[in-house]
């Protein structure tokens, strides 16, 4: 069974600093894909990574896929409040189908 | 349509109740996949379609639970005689088919709250 984790779970900072979330599996993926969940909302697909050290940048977000393809993580620059929510990794594999990770709350305080 | 669309938003039953949930898949997306996410965090996946048949329904509880996709009608979740545990918000996504399925965005709906009291 393929699992992943991520960390921390919970994150509270203040408006304008920077932040790191992991994702990690003992797994290896097809492809990763990264989501942020709003409180009443479904999970909104922010990247698809794919190749093994594949680095994507959407504005002050990056996102890294690791070299073996096991693990992921993403970076925030200049927090912003709207930034705040729970954020999602997901795996898949081919013949497999996606799995969650359990997710990190993170609060930007203004 | 453009996005997928869920319903009920909200769905309260007693224990023993049965509970049927429904999901219209964007237009031309050939998987669909069902999630129930319980404590606003963790996603357990139940199970995904390709088309009108089942993909994968490995995360669907045995008793209790089935699901339909049929032609021409939304796909359905339903659950037999609930249980408080049952409570949680069931996400349905959808995917465009694709050799490389799994590089797809899976787009979701906004959930059904399943409350059973």
């Amino acid at each position: 069974t393929q699992l992943l984790e991520q960390s921390p779970q919970f994150l509270s900072i203040q408006e304008g600093e920077n932040l790191t979330v992991y994702c990690n599996s003992s797994s290896v993926f097809s492809s990763l894909q990264w989501y942020r969940q709003e409180p009443g909302e479904g999970p909104v697909l922010l990247v698809t990574v794919v190749t093994g050290g594949e680095v994507k940048k959407l504005k002050r977000l990056t996102f890294q896929f690791g070299d073996a393809r096991k693990d992921s993580s993403l970076h925030i620059t200049a927090a912003q409040t709207g930034d705040t929510g729970l954020y999602l990794c997901a795996g898949a594999s081919y013949g497999q189908n996606f799995v969650f990770g359990p997710g990190t709350r993170l609060s930007v305080l203004p | 349509g453009e996005e997928v669309a869920q319903t009920p938003k909200h769905l309260v039953r007693g224990e023993g109740q049965k509970a049927k949930l429904y999901c219209a898949p964007i237009k031309g997306h050939s998987y669909v996949f069902w999630y129930q996410q319980v404590l606003k965090n963790e996603f357990k996946f139940l199970i995904s379609f390709q088309n009108e048949n089942v993909f994968d329904e490995t995360g669907m509880p045995k008793e209790r639970f089935s699901a339909k996709c049929l032609p021409n009608s939304p796909c359905s979740l339903e659950i037999q005689a609930t249980k408080l545990e049952d409570s949680a918000v069931y996400f349905c996504a959808s995917s465009q088919s694709g050799r490389e399925w799994v590089k797809n965005i899976q787009y979701f709906g906004a959930g059904t709250r399943l409350s059973v009291l």
